[in-house]
């Protein structure tokens, strides 16, 4: 297994640019999250899925939209990019409630 | 919502020493996570707590949950190097996907 995977690993943006930050799992995991790390801030969650279909909103999810059409893929899209939105992004799955979240490497977003 | 706060923010240790870091929650734990980074990468899985009391180790890493579940600690008994990068504890209000973090600690450990 490969475990979570995202990429890309390094990202530069200008502000007002669009992305999409990919993030897959091949362990069949119902449960996918995305996260944002910033210095000071520990992680906080920005959007989350608990199924194929099924998303909804952490604690910062504005500016970030996702989508859940298959289980192994949860990507993140930014629609118009801002510095604030620089940041370490980190993406996770687990199984089902209670269980351990396994977390992909991250991308490494800088917008200017 | 819930919070956590971890402690110390960061810590150097000499190697061989013991080093104990904790992670004390704003409401009562229904799970509690501790997760190990290494500078510039992942999170690395290393315990879950989820009993008032429980008590979980691994190799030199043991982990307590307290008995009103809203503080648990890290200890690592004889620090090596390879224990270096940011400890994070992680609570679970219910749902997997719903992590909150804490903030993490710094460890170095020094030759």
């Amino acid at each position: 297994n490969a475990g979570v995977t995202q990429t890309p690993k390094f990202q530069v943006l200008k502000t007002g640019q669009s992305m999409t930050l990919q993030c897959a799992q091949d362990m069949n995991h119902e449960y996918m999250s995305w996260y944002r790390q910033d210095p000071g801030m520990g992680l906080r969650l920005i959007h989350y899925s608990v199924g194929a279909g099924i998303t909804d909103q952490g604690e910062v999810p504005n500016g970030y939209n996702v989508s859940r059409s298959t289980t192994e893929d949860f990507p993140l899209r930014l629609l118009s990019a801002a510095p604030s939105q620089t940041s370490v992004y980190f993406c996770a799955s687990s199984y089902v409630q209670g269980n351990e979240q396994y977390f992909g490497p991250g991308t490494r977003l800088t917008v200017t | 919502s819930q919070e956590l706060e971890q402690s110390p923010q960061s810590l150097i240790v000499q190697e061989g020493k013991n080093l104990t870091i904790n992670c004390t929650s704003s409401k009562t734990l229904y799970g509690l996570y501790w997760y190990k980074q290494k500078y510039g990468e992942g999170l690395i899985f290393l315990m879950m707590l989820q009993k008032g009391g429980e008590e979980k180790s691994h190799e030199k890493i043991t982990a307590k949950l307290d008995e009103k579940k809203q503080q648990s600690s890290l200890h690592i008994t004889a620090s090596q190097p390879s224990h270096a990068g940011i400890y994070l504890c992680g609570a679970d209000p219910g749902t997997a996907s719903k992590l909150t973090f804490g903030t993490g600690t710094r460890l170095q450990v020094t030759l």
